[in-house]
């Protein structure tokens, strides 16, 4: 089975900082999709970003963005210009093209300093 | 357009209970998934269904069940509860029509359910 690592159980960062979260992730496939979901604490699990394992492109969405190494296996997320907002459990998840099922990790609980 | 929806938010039980969980996928998506979220991890998948039929299922007993009705919503059962069983119960829909966003699950608020 797939299996997803987040080694960060907690980050911090100041207001209006860049911050990186790590995900490395364990497989035999070639094709598949990743994704970074954040869950607030009303709970709700947010897509902030999916990438696509064929797509050499690192994903962006506004202040969000993705470190994509395949052959490493690592799939960091950069948030830039961080916001109080921001603060929530981010969530780093695997699914197989050919598969049915998300596989997620542990979580990285984020805090903004103002 | 209406997120995902589940009902109930909250739902305490006892030890050997049965407890069903509803779910209200996205408009025009046919798929919905079922995860368990044990506080302070990620969510595990418990089951997929797409059309109404089971399309996977994760690495939980029997006691766990689903289903899904002609209008895509669907209802997760658990018997026989186990105070193990105490946790966040996400359900996930995707779209059908392929493409990217059929690869996307969006997750509704979820259920806590507590076993004692």
């Amino acid at each position: 089975a797939q299996t997803v690592t987040q080694s960060q159980p907690e980050m911090s960062v100041q207001e209006a900082e860049t911050v990186t979260l790590s995900c490395t992730y364990d497989t035999s496939e070639s094709d598949y999709y990743l994704f970074w979901y954040k869950q607030p604490p009303s709970r709700q699990m947010i897509l902030v970003i999916r990438q696509e394992a064929y797509k050499q492109q690192n994903a962006t969405e506004n202040r969000f963005s993705v470190n994509f190494q395949k052959a490493a296996k690592s799939f960091s997320l950069k948030i830039s210009d961080s916001q109080l907002g921001d603060a929530a459990m981010y969530f780093c998840a695997y699914r197989s093209a050919g598969g049915n099922q998300f596989y997620f990790g542990t979580g990285t609980s984020l805090t903004v300093i103002p | 357009d209406a997120g995902v929806t589940q009902s109930p938010t909250h739902l305490i039980k006892t030890r050997g209970q049965h407890v069903t969980l509803r779910c209200s996928p996205i408009s025009g998506h046919k798929s919905v998934s079922w995860y368990q979220q044990v506080l302070g991890q990620g969510p595990q998948f418990i089951f997929q269904y797409y059309e109404k039929e089971e399309r996977g299922r994760g690495n939980f007993p029997d006691r766990f069940s689903a289903r899904q009705f002609p209008n895509y919503s669907s209802e997760l059962n658990v018997n026989a509860l186990l105070l193990g069983d105490s946790a966040l119960y996400l359900c996930a829909s995707s779209s059908p029509s392929g493409g990217p966003l059929q690869e996307t699950q969006y997750f509704g608020p979820g259920t806590r359910l507590l076993v004692l």
